[in-house]
């Protein structure tokens, strides 16, 4: 079954500390895996998708195939990254997005 | 930047009416997406749209729902009957439609649609 698992819900905390969002799928085939995030009142917007390889405001993620994860990490969060974050799996045969339950961060001063 | 806009943001009715949700897409986009979120739970896929007709639906899409395009612009949901447990937040996309690339979804803003 195509899933995606966020296992925290509330991530917590200090300015200048490292982040990591947990994300973990199970597909069977390549997965296409995407983190989203949703700043307060506002839309959801990508942040990253695993295919571009990009830093975005800080934030990494790497597909690990071996462990069926794709972790969203940054070395030191920010106030302004306060945010909830949706780790996503696109079905390749249908283009649908399957999303986690979100994680909510909250980068304390 | 062009956006994916959404009308009304906020809808109250009562059960058993009929509502629609409506959608403007970013104009250059060929795919079309409805999803929803229930207050607490996970943003669940609802149907897919392209070339004007239903491309992929989830089994939450049963008969109480329709989507249509009906002119260059709007896309909407319809929701007949509307049942207590249709109130959540409903959220438009919209994509390229890029071909050998991993297409990516640009959402609205929601309608938050609360049935009483």
């Amino acid at each position: 079954a195509q899933r995606v698992t966020q296992p925290e819900k509330l991530l917590s905390v200090f300015k200048g500390a490292p982040v990591e969002l947990k994300c973990n799928y199970s597909y069977s085939g390549s997965p296409e895996l995407f983190w989203y995030v949703q700043y307060s009142r506002q839309r959801l917007q990508l942040l990253l998708r695993h295919i571009s390889r990009e830093s975005i405001k800080g934030f990494t993620a790497d597909l690990n195939k071996g462990e069926t994860s794709f972790h969203l990490k940054k070395p030191f969060a920010q106030e302004e990254d306060s945010a909830m974050y949706y780790c996503a799996l696109e079905d390749g045969a249908t283009n649908k997005l399957i999303f986690g339950t979100g994680t909510l961060l909250a980068v304390q001063p | 930047e062009p956006e994916v806009t959404q009308t009304p943001s906020h809808q109250v009715t009562q059960m058993g009416q009929e509502v629609i949700l409506r959608c403007v897409p970013i104009s250059n986009h060929l795919y079309f997406y409805w999803y929803r979120q229930i207050l607490g739970q996970k943003v669940e896929f609802l149907v897919s749209f392209y070339n004007n007709e239903i491309s992929e639906k989830s089994e939450i899409f049963d008969d109480q729902f329709s989507v249509e395009r009906p002119d260059g612009s709007n896309f909407t949901l319809k929701i007949r009957s509307t049942k207590l447990e249709d109130s959540a937040m409903y959220f438009c996309a919209s994509s390229e439609g890029l071909a050998f690339s991993t297409d990516t979804q640009y959402f609205g803003p929601g309608t938050r649609l609360t049935v009483l």
